[in-house]
């Protein structure tokens, strides 16, 4: 069974600092890898996606992560964090031979010091 | 466009009631998830469907929990005899296309207290 670690229950950075998130996955095969943001009241928001080819991808609101398999880590970066960027961002993993299904990490809760 | 919707989004029970929690996929949407999320912890699988036909259902905790989807289109989950430990926020999402690769898109959650 797949599963997502997310070791950093929170993280606080100063506005304009860069960000890095972490995850770490387990899953027997190339895994489907997504990172969601959640603020307060809201659902989950895909920020981006890996499925297969170039690992270092592009995702909305400046967000990149990358893969790499050697690591099982899919890390989500972010050159210079906004003070909207303040939120809860979870790490999900799915599998092509499980539905849909995805599976989440803990989360980590980002805090943006002014 | 409308995206998904639940109601109610806050729901108050006393423990020994029995609850349902309604999803609206986004219109068109072929595949609906449900999936609790616990305070500080993420999202985790309870079922989902494609269509009307329920794919996996065995992330219910126990047979008080269950779901249906009749006309492939909303989607109700119901939770008999509540407990405490049902307390949860209970989120509902829809994809295009039943592959993996399909986004799934998350409506707002149901908050829902066991007193």
């Amino acid at each position: 069974a797949q599963s997502v670690t997310q070791p950093d229950i929170h993280i606080t950075v100063s506005e304009g600092a860069s960000l890095e998130l972490r995850c770490n996955y387990s899953y027997g095969a190339t895994p489907y890898l997504f990172w969601y943001v959640q603020s307060p009241g809201q659902g989950l928001q895909l920020l981006l996606k890996y499925f297969s080819g170039d690992t270092l991808v592009q995702g909305i609101k400046g967000f990149e992560a990358e893969f790499k398999r050697s690591q099982s880590s899919f890390n989500l970066r972010k050159p210079s964090v906004h003070w909207s960027d303040a939120a809860e961002y979870f790490c999900a993993v799915g599998a092509s031979n499980a539905g849909n299904m995805l599976t989440f990490g803990g989360g980590t809760r980002l805090m943006v010091k002014p | 466009g409308a995206g998904v919707s639940q109601s109610p989004r806050y729901k108050v029970t006393k423990r020994g009631q029995d609850v349902a929690l309604r999803c609206d996929p986004i219109s068109g949407h072929v595949s609906l998830y449900w999936y609790r999320q616990a305070l500080g912890q993420g999202p985790e699988f309870l079922t989902y469907f494609n269509y009307e036909a329920q794919q996996d259902k065995s992330g219910l905790p126990n047979d008080r929990f269950s779901a249906e989807r009749p006309e492939g289109s909303i989607s109700t989950l119901t939770i008999q005899r509540t407990e405490q430990r049902d307390s949860a926020m209970y989120r509902c999402a829809s994809s295009l296309g039943a592959a993996s690769t399909y986004e799934q898109y998350f409506g707002p959650g149901t908050r829902l207290t066991v007193t």
